[in-house]
This record gives C-alpha cells, structure tokens and sequence, in this order.
C-alpha cells in the first residue's frame, strides 16, 4: 500500500529565507509526482508536475526534485516572501493506477514572517 | 475563463437529511474526482469517474453515492448513511493521459449538525 509523508507538519522561516519541504513514499512504482498549494479553506493550486522519468522541474523560485529509488521528492522555494504562506501538498499516482487517482501526503504548513 | 465551479461554498444540513454538492467543468476533462479533506489530514478519494455514465469507488465510498450523466457535470450526494458528514469536499478534473495533472475546484464546505 502507498504511504505519503510530509514532514515537518508545519515550518515557520522568515521572510528572504530558502527553504526545502520534504515529501516521502513508500512504493516507488510511480507514474508522477504532483506539489499543490492549498491556501485556508481554499481549493488546491497545482505547482508543479514532476513524470517518474524526470528528475526535476522549475517554477519561478519553486524546483522541485523527484528520487523514484529512494522514495522522495523535495521542493524547493527561494527567496520566500510572506505571500508564500500556505499549506503545501505532495501526491504521487501509482503506475497500476488505472483511474489517476492520487495519494495525498498530509501537507506541510508554511508560514513566512516579514 | 476555463476552471471548475463548485457549489455552494458553505453548506449546512439537518443529520438524517441527504444533500447534493454540485461540481462542473469547461475544461473539456474526461476524469473527474470527489475527494474529502478533514482537518489535518490528507485527500482522500470518494469516487472517480474516467468517462460519461461509468463511476468507480474510491478508498472512502460508503454513504456517498455520484452520477455521471454529462461530461461536464459530476455531482456527489453525502447521504444519512455517511456516519461523519462534516468536511470540506474537493472536485477534481484531468485530461486523459499519463502525462496531465489534475485540477482542483474551490471546494464546498458541509456542515451537518
């Protein structure tokens, strides 16, 4: 059975900083990755899409990282701003997923001090 | 502006009552998605649909029931039989394709009390 982590559950920075949020899974038959935003009681904004060929994609001051052997992927965000708060979720599709359907990491609650 | 609708935003029902959540979209998507977010947890799926008139379970399916009559239109109906209604519920929609993401609506949140 496929398990996403994300951990830590919350990050507090201040703003200018760097920062990695970290995502875990424990079946590496994947077909895709996928990072969402999700602002308070908002719906979910896609970020990026990393296939399971790739090894990374780049957004503006987001890069996010994909390892399939070693069950993670990173992303990245420079610069941060306080505009960055939110929570952040990963979610991968397994290759034997006939329907797409994704598995949700518990997300990552970022907040960005001025 | 293409996108998904989903509506209403906020919803409050009577325990015992079903209730209808609306979802629609203009991206011209075969697959769509009910998923349902509690607090501090992930998505969990309800159900899918890759194709007009045929619908598959999720991992969370009991006491939700859906229809897929048009392309564009998936709505999901929470009915007395869900022993824990109240959550925020997330439309979602993709392209047909190994490669396309999916793309979420605004969500409804339901409240029954």
């Amino acid at each position: 059975k496929q398990e996403v982590t994300q951990i830590p559950a919350a990050l507090s920075v201040p703003e200018g900083e760097n920062l990695v949020l970290n995502c875990s899974f424990t079946d590496s038959a994947i077909y895709n990755l996928q990072w969402f935003r999700q602002d308070p009681g908002k719906g979910l904004t896609s970020l990026l899409l990393i296939q399971s060929s790739q090894r990374e994609q780049t957004s503006g001051r987001l890069n996010a990282s994909l390892d399939k052997s070693s069950g993670r992927s990173t992303l990245y965000i420079a610069a941060s701003q306080p505009g960055d708060s939110a929570t952040y979720l990963c979610a991968v599709r397994r290759i034997d997923n006939q329907g797409g359907k994704l598995i949700f990491g518990q997300g990552t609650e970022l907040s960005v001090k001025p | 502006d293409g996108g998904i609708t989903q509506s209403p935003k906020y919803l409050f029902r009577k325990e015992g009552q079903n209730v209808t959540l609306s979802c629609e979209q203009n991206l011209n998507h075969d697959a769509m998605y009910w998923y349902r977010q509690d607090p501090g947890q992930g998505l969990r799926l309800i159900y899918y649909s890759q194709i007009v008139n045929d619908f598959q379970k999720g991992d969370i399916a009991e006491g939700y029931s859906v229809s897929r009559e048009k392309k564009e239109s998936f709505p999901l109906t929470v009915t007395s039989a869900q022993k824990n209604p109240t959550a925020f519920y997330l439309c979602a929609s993709r392209r047909q394709g190994d490669a396309y993401e999916q793309y979420f609506g605004p969500g409804t949140r339901l409240t029954v009390t």
